[in-house]
């Protein structure tokens, strides 16, 4: 079954720089990957996914990026502010079976 | 249109008991999961029910069971409670493409 592997596990910048989760996978059939942002005492929440026929998707200051060929993903947040600080999760799913998680990584954001 | 309610919100247990939890999907929304969220191992997925049968299935004894009802509401339910069943239990709720999943705000169970 598919495996995902999620990296750092905890990420730590100073406010204004960048942040970068990365993720890999295991299934080559995996077509959609999304990142879900869950914040202290909070539900999970879809902030951005991408779909296997696109490279590169973009909403204001998060992007990802699909790389088909190696197997991973990441999640690029730009121009980081305090209200970024949460759990990240990113995820793989391939037609109608389960939806597999990474681990998480906690992205706290230094004033 | 309404969010994923789960319901208790908070429950406390002690071993060997059985607990039930409940998920209302959003309107619609037919394919209902549930994961189990601790520290250390991030989310887990338990099972998918959609129309009323189990889809998929994740690696949990069978002390872990599900269903689902015709308006799509799903509960699941663990008997014989361990101490390592303490968690927070997520459900979230699909359309029929399967992809976006919406989440619940969880059920904390504490077993004593």
């Amino acid at each position: 079954g598919e495996n995902v592997e999620q990296h750092p596990s905890t990420l730590s910048v100073q406010e204004g720089d960048s942040a970068v989760i990365k993720c890999t996978y295991s299934d080559s059939a995996s077509n959609y990957f999304p990142w879900y942002k869950q914040e202290l005492g909070k539900r999970p929440q879809l902030i951005i996914d991408i779909r296997s026929n696109v490279g590169e998707k973009k909403d204001q200051r998060i992007a990802v990026t699909l790389n088909k060929t190696a197997k991973h993903f990441s999640l690029h947040i730009t121009e980081t502010q305090p209200e970024d600080s949460a759990v990240y999760f990113c995820a793989a799913i391939k037609g109608a079976q389960k939806l597999v998680f990474g681990q998480g990584t906690r992205l706290t954001i230094n004033p | 249109k309404a969010g994923v309610t789960q319901t208790p919100r908070y429950l406390i247990k002690t071993r060997g008991q059985q607990v039930t939890l409940s998920c209302s999907p959003i309107s619609g929304h037919r394919s209902v999961s549930w994961y189990q969220q601790t520290p250390g191992q991030g989310l887990q997925f338990l099972f998918e029910y959609f129309s009323e049968t189990q889809r998929n299935k994740g690696n949990f004894p069978g002390r872990f069971s599900g269903r689902q009802f015709s308006n799509s509401r799903s509960e699941m339910n663990v008997s014989t409670l361990e101490l390592g069943d303490s968690a927070l239990y997520l459900c979230a709720s699909s359309s029929e493409n399967r992809d976006e999943q919406f989440f619940g705000p969880g059920t904390r169970l504490t077993v004593l």
